[in-house]
């Protein structure tokens, strides 16, 4: 699976939009890119995936690149409860029995009162 | 509906005792995954089991560790003579079928600690 590169940590505004990016410059054509995000002593929560169309859904909007070599995970009005790290993955779906989804550090993401 | 739950949610182990970590997936899900959490960094696969059977056990880091899911349901992961760097917090997913692409629930996590 290729490798993505995010920033260690970001801040926002509680009721503002959170933007957060990823580097996945290596994707191939059959991966897609999945966001999870996991809360402090909780085990990670399944947010958005996408292989080329921008998606939304309840929980937030997935934006990638023509190219795809990047993505934006949107969080329309973050709140206090969004308080997490955000992990950006890019998973193959065809060949091998590779199930399992590689987690890199992810983004310390810190909504502010 | 009720998602993933792992039992204990902690543990404290002296180094050279067996640990045996439980783990419920959400009831038909097929697919069953363990993870391994050490401080400040992300989950790292450990196992993968299809039913009953165990078709990837490619991240257990030696032969102390072991998983089982003998009727395709339950899993128990069973790590033998603990050691200080098996602490970390074990992680249990399950997804309903066994499709690439289909989407994984995580339990919250048994935290070892290895005195």
């Amino acid at each position: 699976d290729a490798k993505t590169t995010q920033p260690p940590s970001m801040d926002c505004a509680e009721g503002r939009a959170a933007n957060l990016p990823c580097n996945h410059s290596t994707i191939s054509g059959n991966e897609y890119v999945y966001w999870y995000r996991q809360i402090h002593s909780q085990g990670p929560q399944y947010i958005i995936h996408g292989l080329k169309n921008n998606e939304t859904n309840e929980m937030a909007s997935l934006i990638i690149t023509e190219d795809r070599k990047s993505s934006t995970l949107i969080l329309p009005h973050a709140t206090l409860r969004d308080t997490a790290v955000y992990y950006c993955i890019v998973r193959t779906n065809s060949g091998g029995s590779n199930y399992k989804l590689t987690f890199g550090k992810g983004t310390l993401l810190t909504v502010n009162p | 509906g009720a998602g993933v739950s792992q039992s204990p949610r902690y543990k404290v182990a002296k180094r050279g005792q067996d640990v045996a970590l439980r783990c419920d997936p959400i009831s038909g899900h097929v697919s069953l995954f363990w993870y391994q959490q050490a401080l400040g960094q992300g989950p790292e696969f450990l196992t993968y089991f299809q039913n009953e059977a165990q078709l990837d056990k490619s991240g257990l880091p030696s032969d102390r560790f072991f998983a089982e899911r003998p009727e395709g349901s339950v899993s128990t992961l069973k790590i033998q003579r603990t050691q200080q760097e098996d602490s970390a917090v074990y992680l249990c997913a399950s997804s309903l079928r066994s499709g690439r692409t289909d989407t994984q629930y995580f339990g919250p996590g048994t935290r070892l600690t290895v005195l």
